[in-house]
């Protein structure tokens, strides 16, 4: 598509479900990324994808949480047994290229999952 | 610092010049860059800058860079209301570093007539 997608736009859940977040990024797209935006704070780095490489998983905060990104395209990220700090906008971005490239290729970014735990 | 920072709020008048301050943490080799976000969106890339520039202009904006102070800014010229939104600084180290963009807590530009 002509940017990234994401699926839901807003997700209210009760505290102890699992939950899924889905992102369509940018065709072609061999970087993906995903940060959490908390109410008053940045961005916070989750889990990056790079091509067929292992995933940098160092930014999870727990392990409730995981991603997987199949065929190279699709990522959903995955919250098990939510818990109310887990209340945030999930983010995705896509770069034609990530990693250890020394050129730059910009960002772009979805419109978010606004993720609810009651 | 270690981190991204940025001062939380600034609020401007209408045709007035906005000025959104950042200071970063690598000043080897590192890209630079400025995204705005609009209720409800995502975040919206404005501007980018090589850390071996100084400045860097594209219409109303002015990005400027101190590589000793490690201090980045960047100037909107006769802010408009639709210029209200939150702006992120954020960075990424080429030499030495992650090469995963840092964010700062974003400052979120309030434009009053």
């Amino acid at each position: 598509g002509a940017g990234v997608s994401q699926s839901p736009s807003n997700k209210v859940t009760e505290k102890g479900k699992d939950v899924e977040l889905r992102c369509d990024p940018i065709s072609g797209h061999t970087a993906l990324y995903w940060y959490r935006q908390s109410l008053g704070q940045g961005l916070e780095f989750l889990i990056y994808f790079q091509g067929n490489s292992a995933p940098d998983k160092s930014g999870l905060p727990s392990d409730r949480f995981s991603a997987e990104r199949t065929g190279g395209s699709v990522s959903t990220l995955t919250i098990q047994r939510t818990q109310q700090e887990d209340s945030a906008v999930y983010l995705c971005a896509s770069s034609l290229v990530g990693g250890n490239s020394k050129a730059n290729y910009g960002y772009t970014f979805g419109s978010g999952t606004r993720l609810t735990v009651v | 610092g270690e981190d991204v920072e940025q001062s939380l709020f600034l609020s401007v008048r209408e045709g007035d010049s906005s000025v959104i301050n950042c200071t970063y943490t690598d000043s080897s080799s590192t890209y630079l860059y400025w995204y705005k976000q609009e209720p409800g969106a995502g975040l919206q890339l404005l501007t980018y800058i090589f850390s071996n520039m100084d400045m860097k202009q594209d219409q109303r904006l002015t990005v400027l860079l101190n590589k000793k102070d490690k201090h980045l800014s960047l100037r909107i010229a006769d802010t408009q209301t639709g210029d209200s939104a939150i702006y992120f600084c954020a960075e990424k180290v080429i030499e030495g570093g992650s090469y995963i963009p840092t964010f700062g807590r974003g400052t979120s530009l309030i434009v009053h007539p």
